[in-house]
């Protein structure tokens, strides 16, 4: 799997947008790009997928660079409850393996 | 909407102690998986399995062991517990189609603490 970079932490005011970023410059042509976070000390919550293309669903959206060695999440209201550790993790038919990921702290 | 469940929540064992950590889900996914989480740090795979019966080694499998008699069950033991394996454990579980690696859903952890 490629290994993937990513600030260890950020701030976010709340209702702005969170664009998170993440490095994979390794990446396969095969690998998808995913992005779960962790609230607290809860279990990881699935956020979205892509492999190419941009995708949004209703808590995301993933922008994906044409040349794939990099990607952004973006939460596009951020709230205080979005305040978690983000993992961007690239993967093809492999179990997630989890770095220290992004942390995000919106702010009031 | 049940998805995974853990059980149990919390757990004190002392140090020799074995304990089986369960975990069930009610979405026919193939896919299981045990993870650990040591403070401040991220998820590590202990083992996994691709389906009833079938059983692999994660990063960190030494000290624990699984089975997959069932698709919906994943049991994690624990025969001589040690310290170093105080943590939070999750299991989580996915399908997989043919075109692309579905997205693994976690239960909400056991908590365990080995003194």
């Amino acid at each position: 799997d490629a290994k993937t970079t990513q600030p260890p932490s950020m701030d976010c005011a709340e209702g702005r947008a969170a664009n998170l970023p993440c490095n994979h410059s390794t990446i396969s042509g095969n690998e998808y790009v995913y992005w779960y976070r962790q609230i607290h000390s809860q279990g990881p919550q699935y956020i979205i997928h892509g492999l190419k293309n941009n995708e949004t669903n209703e808590m995301a959206s993933l922008i994906i660079t044409e040349d794939r060695k990099s990607s952004t999440l973006i939460l596009p209201h951020a709230t205080l409850r979005d305040t978690a550790v983000y993992y961007c993790i690239v993967r093809l038919n492999t179990p997630l393996v989890f770095g220290k990921g992004t942390r995000l702290s919106v702010i009031a | 909407n049940a998805g995974v469940t853990q059980t149990p929540k919390f757990r004190i064992l002392k140090i020799g102690q074995s304990m089986t950590l369960q975990c069930a889900q009610d979405m026919n996914h193939n896919y299981m998986y045990w993870y650990r989480q040591d403070p401040g740090m991220g998820l590590k795979l202990i083992y996994y399995s691709v389906g009833a019966g079938i059983t692999d080694k994660g990063e960190v499998p030494n000290g624990y062991n699984v089975s997959r008699s069932t698709t919906e069950d994943f049991p994690l033991r624990l025969e001589l517990a040690a310290p170093s394996q105080t943590s939070v454990y999750f299991c989580a579980s996915s399908s997989s189609t043919g075109r692309s690696n579905q997205p693994q859903h976690f239960g909400d952890g056991t908590r365990l603490s080995i003194l």
